[in-house]
């Protein structure tokens, strides 16, 4: 079965820092892209990071830009998001998301289930 | 920067026709993707590339997309269709969703 796998989630207090990290199991992780998108609570959903299939390309939305790193580790059918200077504002469900082969711009065909972050005092 | 338009709700009776749309200029040119959304779980993938329906999705889901504008259409809408929809394109290297639209199948 095709499945991803989030963890790392909790209470941070603003400033502060998270790594969040996905698991892949059931297709060749190392020849598909991967995503992280987020939601906060109750809104929509916000794209914040692409790394292709052999980290050659890395994208971020401007509003993580900086503070957020993408990483990934083949060997192991991992993702990752090291989350730094968090704000109020990074609150969220995040979810691990695959996309197309390579570096292509595709759709994100499988999710996981989400872990939620929450920056707070 | 680039936007996706959607109306925030959309009502259909049930076995209608549900038409969800998704605006920006000249988004006939990208490849528009469609994806579900229940209360607490993770979207789900319903039109890829404008037009395809993934493996699993029933043939009631169509997606078009010309000009100005990207339609989900859902036929003989069910209860089970109530959702949060969202379109998603690629502005070159970002990755844009639309608002959201919430079904009510009444």
């Amino acid at each position: 079965e095709v499945q991803l796998v989030e963890s790392g989630g909790g209470l941070v207090k603003p400033g502060g820092s998270l790594r969040l990290s996905c698991a892949a199991s059931g297709f060749t992780f190392s020849r598909n892209s991967m995503n992280w998108v987020r939601q906060a609570p109750g809104k929509g959903l916000e794209w914040v990071s692409f790394i292709s299939s052999g980290t050659s390309y890395i994208y971020y939305a401007d509003s993580v830009k900086g503070r957020f790193t993408i990483s990934r580790d083949n060997a192991k059918n991992s993702l990752y998001l090291q989350m730094n200077s968090l704000r109020a504002e990074d609150t969220g469900v995040y979810y691990c998301a695959r996309g197309g082969s390579g570096s292509s711009k595709s759709a994100f065909d499988i999710w996981g289930q989400g872990t939620m972050v929450t920056v707070s005092s | 920067s680039y936007e996706l338009t959607q109306p925030l709700s959309v009502s259909v009776a049930l076995g209608q026709t549900a038409r969800i749309t998704c605006g920006e200029n000249n988004i006939g040119t990208k490849n528009v993707h469609w994806y579900q959304q229940k209360p607490g779980q993770a979207p789900v993938l319903v039109i890829n590339g404008d037009t395809n329906r993934p493996s699993g999705i029933p043939e009631r889901f169509s997606g078009s997309n010309s000009g100005n504008t990207a339609t989900l259409t859902i036929s003989r809408a069910q209860a089970g269709d109530e959702a949060d929809y969202y379109c998603q394109v690629w502005d070159s290297s970002t990755v844009v969703f639309g608002g959201g639209t919430k079904l009510t199948v009444l």
